[in-house]
């Protein structure tokens, strides 16, 4: 069974702070690592999808890397805004399986 | 474009009443997902379709839940017998393949008193 782990489970920071987090995926026939923001009362809204080993992607102050050999990804939010809050799903795609959704990290920015 | 679309968009049933959600996927979509978000939970994978395979079930809760999708259009997800504990909302999410992109619906949002 595979499983995509993300840490932490929470996190909250006043506004201006920039701050990451983990995900953390198995690495054999590994295929693309995906990125989601879910925003409360909303569905979750794509922002990444990285392939390769050292790609990075960055939207606005949201950037995101990608170490496919040691099988994780970090997400980083420069200067958090209090409309960044919401819960960040990162998911892992694979050869010989559908995509799999890690528990997410719920970020409470606070002004 | 069009979207993934779901409907109701909300429903409220009593205990022991069946109930049946659909999910119209974006065209072209091979594969479709059902998830479930219950109160304070994260996204829980319930069944996925990938064009004329056999679906995914693994994630199913139990026997009173089952789906159906019909070639790569319209699915819908039946939940016999409802119990409390089913209320939730219901995702579904589209891609053009497995590893792709999932373009998620509004949800239905059940409630079963």
């Amino acid at each position: 069974i595979l499983n995509v782990e993300q840490s932490p489970q929470s996190l909250h920071v006043q506004e201006g702070d920039s701050t990451n987090f983990t995900c953390s995926f198995p690495s054999s026939n590994f295929y693309a690592l995906h990125w989601y923001r879910w925003e409360t009362a909303k569905s979750p809204e794509a922002l990444f999808v990285m392939t390769l080993n050292g790609d990075e992607k960055k939207k606005g102050r949201i950037s995101a890397t990608l170490n496919t050999k040691e099988g994780y990804s970090y997400l980083y939010i420069k200067g958090s805004q209090p409309e960044d809050s919401a819960t960040y799903l990162c998911a892992s795609a694979y050869n010989t399986d559908k995509l799999i959704f890690g528990t997410g990290t719920r970020l409470q920015v606070f002004p | 474009g069009a979207g993934v679309s779901q409907s109701p968009s909300n429903k409220v049933t009593e205990k022991g009443k069946d109930v049946e959600l659909r999910c119209d996927p974006i065209s072209g979509h091979t594969a479709l997902y059902w998830y479930r978000q219950r109160l304070g939970q994260g996204l829980e994978f319930l069944i996925y379709f990938q064009g004329n395979s056999a679906p995914d079930k693994s994630g199913l809760p139990s026997d009173r839940f089952s789906a159906e999708r019909t070639g790569e259009s319209v699915s819908t997800l039946t939940i016999q017998r409802t119990q409390q504990e089913d209320s939730a909302v219901y995702l579904c999410a589209s891609s053009f393949s497995r590893q792709g992109t999932q373009y998620f619906g509004p949800g239905t949002r059940l409630t079963v008193l």
